[in-house]
C-alpha cells in the first residue's frame, strides 16, 4: 500500500531558530500534500494544502512567512517553522494524497516539535 | 464547507464487546467517508472507509455503515481487542476535493 514518510520524528529546538520537517511519498505521486498540526487529546487541524510545483494554500489563521511548505516534486513537501517560538510546540503532521485514484490519504508518522 | 461531529468522545469498553462509534456530516455532497485509527505518538492509519454509492462495507471485525438520507456514518468494531484502544477518527470529502474535514476524535479504551 501507499507509504508516507515523514522526518524527524522528534525534534528540538531553541527559540528563534528554523526547524524544517520533510514528507516523502515512497512508492506513489502525490500531487497534493496536506499539513496538519496536532494539539495533545484534539483533533488533525489542516494548516495547508500544497500541489507540486504551485504555491501552497493556508488557511485561515496559519501565517505563511511562520509556515514555510514547498512541495519542489511529486514525492517531496516540506514545511519549514521559521523563528520558531515555544507556542509553536506541537504534532505536526502530513499526508498525501495519490493522484490515481483521488480518494485516500496517507498520513505521515508525525512530527513532535519542541521549542526550548 | 464541510462539518463533521463525532460521538462519543471516550468509550471504554470490556475486552470481547462491540464498540460503535458515530459521526455526522453537513456536506449532502460528501461522498467518501474514511476511519483513522492513531495510536499514541504516531500519524493517523486508514482503517476503514466507505463510497457514498453503498450502504455498508466490512472488513474482519471492522465494518462501517453508511445513511446518506440522514448524513451519517458509523464505525463498529466487534470482538475487541486491547490492541484496539487508540483514538478513531472520522472525516468526509468529496471525490477530488482537498477539503478532507475530521470528526473530534474518540478515545477507545479496551479493558482487558
Amino acid at each position: 500500500g501507499a507509504v508516507v514518510s515523514q522526518h524527524p520524528s522528534r525534534v528540538i529546538c531553541k527559540s528563534g531558530t528554523s526547524v524544517k520537517i520533510e514528507c516523502r511519498s515512497l512508492d506513489f505521486q502525490a500531487t497534493t500534500m496536506f499539513w496538519y498540526r496536532q494539539f495533545p487529546k484534539q483533533s488533525l487541524m489542516l494548516m495547508a494544502t500544497s500541489n507540486e510545483g504551485s504555491k501552497a494554500t493556508y488557511e485561515q489563521g496559519v501565517e505563511k512567512d511562520k509556515f514555510l511548505i514547498n512541495h519542489a516534486s511529486l514525492t517531496l513537501s516540506t514545511l519549514t517553522v521559521t523563528s520558531a517560538h515555544p507556542e509553536d510546540s506541537s504534532f505536526y503532521i502530513c499526508s498525501a494524497r495519490e493522484s490515481r485514484t483521488n480518494y485516500g490519504y496517507t498520513f505521515g508518522s508525525g512530527t513532535r516539535l519542541t521549542v526550548v | 464547507g464541510e462539518n463533521v461531529e463525532q460521538h462519543p468522545s471516550t468509550l471504554s469498553v470490556q475486552e470481547g464487546d462491540s464498540a460503535v462509534i458515530k459521526c455526522t456530516y453537513s456536506d449532502s455532497a460528501s461522498n467518501y467517508f474514511p476511519w483513522y485509527k492513531q495510536e499514541l505518538g504516531k500519524g493517523p492509519q486508514l482503517i476503514i472507509d466507505i463510497r457514498s454509492n453503498v450502504g455498508e462495507k466490512k472488513d474482519q471485525r471492522i465494518a462501517v455503515t453508511l445513511n446518506k438520507t440522514a448524513k451519517h456514518f458509523s464505525l463498529h468494531i466487534t470482538e475487541t481487542q486491547p490492541e484496539d484502544s487508540a483514538v478513531y477518527f472520522c472525516a468526509a470529502t468529496t471525490y477530488n476535493n482537498n477539503d478532507m474535514r475530521f470528526g473530534a476524535g474518540t478515545r477507545l479504551t479496551v479493558k482487558p
